[in-house]
């Protein structure tokens, strides 16, 4: 089964406006959640990560939140432009296994 | 200019036959792995390798078969065992087994009818 559920599949969004993605997992032994960016026809690219002893991580215009207790985790893309139109992936890791286990992926279409 | 190549981009093959797909790195990266890729199920870990000689199983190994006789090579055969290998099949590298940071080949689209 997934170990990491990912929603929503898919999300329209204007121009600059915010993208929210949104992560949960249940095995409380992942210490590392990347997320990744593919666009069609290609190999996913990894864009940001976080470790749980951080709530809140930026790079430009992309931003991981996550919440421990709840065991989620989001992406937020701020100020959202036709070239962030890709597919995103989060996923999640453990030490000694360092096996990713990926989400299913969510399609953002930015609309100019 | 370093980076994970695989060829072919897309790839056709008949039912019942073998096929292998190729990845090769010049990133002097230590572990492999080979992904599978299918609309709204993300991606699924086949086979990894942590070092040249060495590979293990992931979680949709049934199938397939890899080898790792070279450091920077690290093909993929999709036997006909394979009961549905029409996908997207993605290679990756990291650092050394342990490292989290995976980076990822092009893919190549396998279609079989």
């Amino acid at each position: 089964q997934q170990q990491v559920k990912q929603s929503p599949q898919s999300l329209i969004v204007q121009k600059g406006g915010i993208s929210i993605i949104n992560c949960a997992y249940e095995n409380t032994a992942f210490d590392y959640f990347p997320w990744y960016q593919q666009f069609p026809g290609k190999g996913p690219a990894l864009l940001i990560a976080i470790r749980p002893d951080v709530s809140e991580k930026k790079e430009g215009r992309f931003t991981i939140s996550f919440n421990k207790s709840a065991k989620q985790f989001s992406l937020h893309i701020m100020d959202s432009q036709p070239g962030d139109s890709a597919t995103y992936f989060c996923a999640a890791c453990r030490t000694n296994d360092y096996k990713l286990s990926f989400g299913a992926g969510t399609t953002v279409t930015v609309r100019a | 200019d370093g980076g994970i190549t695989q060829s072919p981009k897309y790839l056709f093959r008949k039912e019942g036959q073998n096929v292998t797909l190729s990845c090769e790195q010049n990133l002097n990266h230590d572990a492999m792995y080979w992904y599978r890729q299918d609309p709204g199920q993300g991606l699924r870990l086949i086979y990894y390798s942590q070092i040249v000689n060495d590979f293990q199983k992931g979680d949709i190994a049934e199938g397939y078969s890899v080898s790792r006789e070279k450091k920077e090579s690290f093909p993929l055969t999709v036997t006909s065992a394979q009961k549905n290998p029409t996908a997207f099949y993605l290679c990756a590298s990291s650092i050394t087994w342990g490292r989290y940071e995976q980076y990822f080949g092009p893919g190549t689209r396998l279609t079989v009818t």
